[in-house]
């Protein structure tokens, strides 16, 4: 039982360049998020995923994109890098329960620097 | 926008001391959360909280939630070097419908010498 797996775990870019951030889950959670995590900054929410085929746009959604196509991956995409994308993204999902909200299950990030 | 905010944002303590870490927040909340993260790693779920408990405890932790002060506090036992890590408080986002979103704090570093 893996729970959250990112992939790649690290990735240097040129400015401009393109890439996508892979998320499964198998623990068969409706709920999914990409936050970034920035120095002093705490973790921000860029995109989140109640279900397969819906997504939402968070606290910081500009210059990425994303998708979830099956329930268990959640995809996060960068079309253009800029330096101010440079962070640390962590993946996260959780259960539908009843009222309230549930535990986050995290995965270990994806450290992306920007040239 | 930040929901929650911790309190210190760091603290250093000998091994065996009790470390208290304390988040408050805004608005009223259904529940609140608290997550470890070690260096370099994803955070992990501790403890959640609902609005009608006021205290809660699970192994070396215990939660209490004030919520007429809009305030919690997560208190380590028995401090262990492992317990080394930062914590974080979350709490429902403002006009999030379903319970659907989380806004974390910053963080409170905890350092624990051997």
């Amino acid at each position: 039982n893996a729970g959250v797996t990112q992939t790649p775990k690290f990735r240097v870019l040129k400015t401009g360049q393109s890439m996508t951030l892979l998320c499964a889950q198998d623990m068969n959670h409706e709920y999914m998020y990409w936050y970034r995590q920035d120095p002093g900054m705490g973790l921000r929410l860029i995109h989140y995923s109640v279900g397969e085929g819906t997504t939402a746009k968070g606290e910081v959604p500009d210059g990425y994109n994303v998708s979830r196509l099956k329930k268990q991956n959640f995809l996060l995409g960068l079309e253009s890098a800029a330096p101010s994308q440079t962070s640390v993204y962590f993946c996260a999902s959780s259960g539908k329960q009843g009222e309230g909200n549930q535990p986050q299950h995290f995965g270990d990030g994806t450290r992306l620097s920007i040239l | 926008s930040q929901q929650g905010e911790e309190d210190p944002q760091a603290l250093s303590i000998q091994e065996g001391e009790n470390a208290t870490m304390n988040c408050s927040y805004k608005t009223s909340i259904n529940n609140l959360q608290w997550y470890r993260q070690n260096s370099g790693r994803g955070l992990v779920h501790l403890i959640l909280i609902r609005s009608n408990e006021r205290e809660k405890h699970s192994g070396r932790l215990r939660v209490t939630l004030d919520t007429s002060k809009k305030s919690s506090s997560l208190l380590i036992t028995a401090s262990r070097a492992a317990d080394t890590a930062s914590y974080f408080c979350a709490t429902p986002a403002p006009n999030s419908g379903g319970y659907q979103k989380v806004t974390f704090g910053t963080g409170t570093k905890l350092q624990v010498i051997p």
